[in-house]
């Protein structure tokens, strides 16, 4: 099982949709989940952090955990066409050694139909 | 200038070459880190460094190597590199709350990236 896994998609939906993301994690003990967005030939920039149970919203973004299913999820509500990105999930998994690292998803990208 | 900037935006460099890739942040942040992205592969972490002190070296080849002088400055000399090591570098930077035994809890700022290209 990967570390971070999130569907690579592509997934589209028309302006105006939710759009939803998921993300599952293999390390019970992750604390710190984070949802980046990548435009093109662009760096990750943050779109939100998450670090306890349930729901957080920030305009039209919300982001879900649920540490016992070890997934958390991203929500657009009202997509626009410059939601077109890749999504990238971030949790701070331990790996194979005892220290925990940042590790990234192989990212969702996304399309927003007009 | 504001957030993390790194030069150059762009490289292209042939196997022998050596140059290097510069970063620099002016959040104030403690921890920088050097990262790898590949075409359709996730973000690969290769060296970290928490108040100027390399904590991270995730198995990367000697090939490259990083320099950290202070907690606003960062570093990743490259030489003999291969074509395979074309890729987007990204440095970012974090304020961690532990001197030592990082927990990742705090956001990484990215910079744009460089985009490297091994001829």
């Amino acid at each position: 099982q990967k570390e971070v896994e999130q569907n690579s998609g592509p997934l589209s939906v028309p302006e105006g949709a939710i759009a939803s993301l998921n993300c599952t994690y293999s390390d019970r003990g992750s604390q710190s989940f984070f949802w980046y967005r990548q435009y093109s030939g662009k760096s990750p920039e943050l779109i939100m952090f998450i670090y306890s149970n349930g729901d957080k919203e920030d305009g039209r973004f919300t982001a879900q955990l649920n540490k016992a299913s070890q997934y958390v999820s991203l929500l657009i509500r009202d997509s626009q066409p410059s939601d077109s990105a890749t999504y990238l999930c971030a949790v701070n998994v331990r790996s194979s050694g005892s220290a925990r690292q940042l590790t990234f998803g192989s990212g969702t990208q996304l399309t927003v139909l007009p | 200038e504001t957030g993390v900037t790194q030069t150059p935006r762009h490289l292209v460099m042939g196997m022998t070459n050596k140059k290097s890739l510069k970063c620099e942040q002016h959040l104030g942040h403690n921890a920088m880190y050097w990262y790898k992205q590949s075409a359709k592969k996730p973000l690969e972490l290769m060296f970290v460094y928490n108040f100027k002190e390399q904590t991270e070296n995730n198995s990367v080849p000697s090939r490259f190597s990083p320099e950290c002088p202070n907690s606003s400055h960062l570093f990743l000399h490259l030489h003999t590199l291969q074509p395979e090591d074309s890729a987007l570098y990204l440095c970012a930077s974090s304020q961690e709350g532990k001197r030592t035994g990082f927990s990742y809890n705090s956001p990484l700022h990215f910079g744009n990236g460089t985009r490297l290209t091994v001829t």
